[in-house]
């Protein structure tokens, strides 16, 4: 049973261009969802969250986007630079699990192109 | 400020034999956790750990045992590996609820059975 979704195993977008990766979850414990970023040969690392009683987040050029209702958050870029092609991963936490573990997507390998 | 250290980054076992995957981390987190991550997946959680002397089976636990003797590390043991366990093993340290739930991950060993 996949709880997290990435449905878009890649997407190719042009420097400068606006990045959309989306997400869909099933668990409606979830309160709590992340996005991870990994390059080639590293561990994948914290990019942006956001709680629940947000529907929206916000950092320098990254965006996340939760609408609770449809189960669905999206990552935006803008502007997207070469720097960002990686895989992304979206995580998700729900409150009553024990040592609020994570539950990760399959990854969107996002390719920015010169 | 090394965060979290895995060793060896690759390794090739025949199968049928044993090996160690070792973790440590230097953040005093008390939360951590064994991922692996299979070709065009997410990462699938094998073990956690809440704090030392306490473990828990993840989604994937099957081969696999931890143990959890100080904070700082958190070990990996396979037991008879066998080919199905080809994958790429991230360990993982967290703060806890409701500080954050970003994960700080490790660079990952990269394991092949033949």
């Amino acid at each position: 049973d996949q709880q997290v979704k990435q449905n878009s195993p890649s997407l190719s977008v042009q420097e400068g261009r606006i990045s959309i990766l989306n997400c869909d979850y099933t668990n409606s414990m979830f309160d709590y969802f992340l996005w991870y970023k990994k390059y080639p040969a590293e561990g994948p690392t914290f990019l942006i969250s956001i709680s629940s009683i947000k529907d929206k987040n916000e950092d320098g050029r990254f965006t996340v986007f939760l609408n609770k209702s449809a189960k669905h958050l999206s990552l935006h870029i803008v502007p997207s630079q070469p720097g960002d092609s990686a895989v992304y991963f979206c995580a998700a936490s729900a409150q009553e699990t024990s040592g609020s573990r994570l539950t990760f997507g399959e990854g969107t390998q996002l390719t920015v192109n010169p | 400020n090394a965060g979290v250290t895995q060793t060896p980054k690759f390794r090739i076992l025949k199968i049928g034999q044993s090996m160690t995957l070792q973790c440590t981390q230097d953040m005093n987190h008390n939360y951590m956790y064994w991922y692996r991550q299979d070709p065009g997946m997410g990462l699938k959680l094998i073990y956690y750990s809440v704090g030392a002397g306490i473990t828990d089976k993840g989604e994937v636990p099957n081969g696999y045992n931890v143990s959890r003797s100080t904070t700082e590390d958190f070990p990996l043991r396979l037991e008879l590996a066998a080919p199905s366990q080809t994958s790429v093993y991230f360990c993982a340290s967290s703060e806890t609820r409701p500080k954050t739930l970003e994960a700080f991950f490790g660079q990952g060993t990269r394991l092949t059975v033949v």
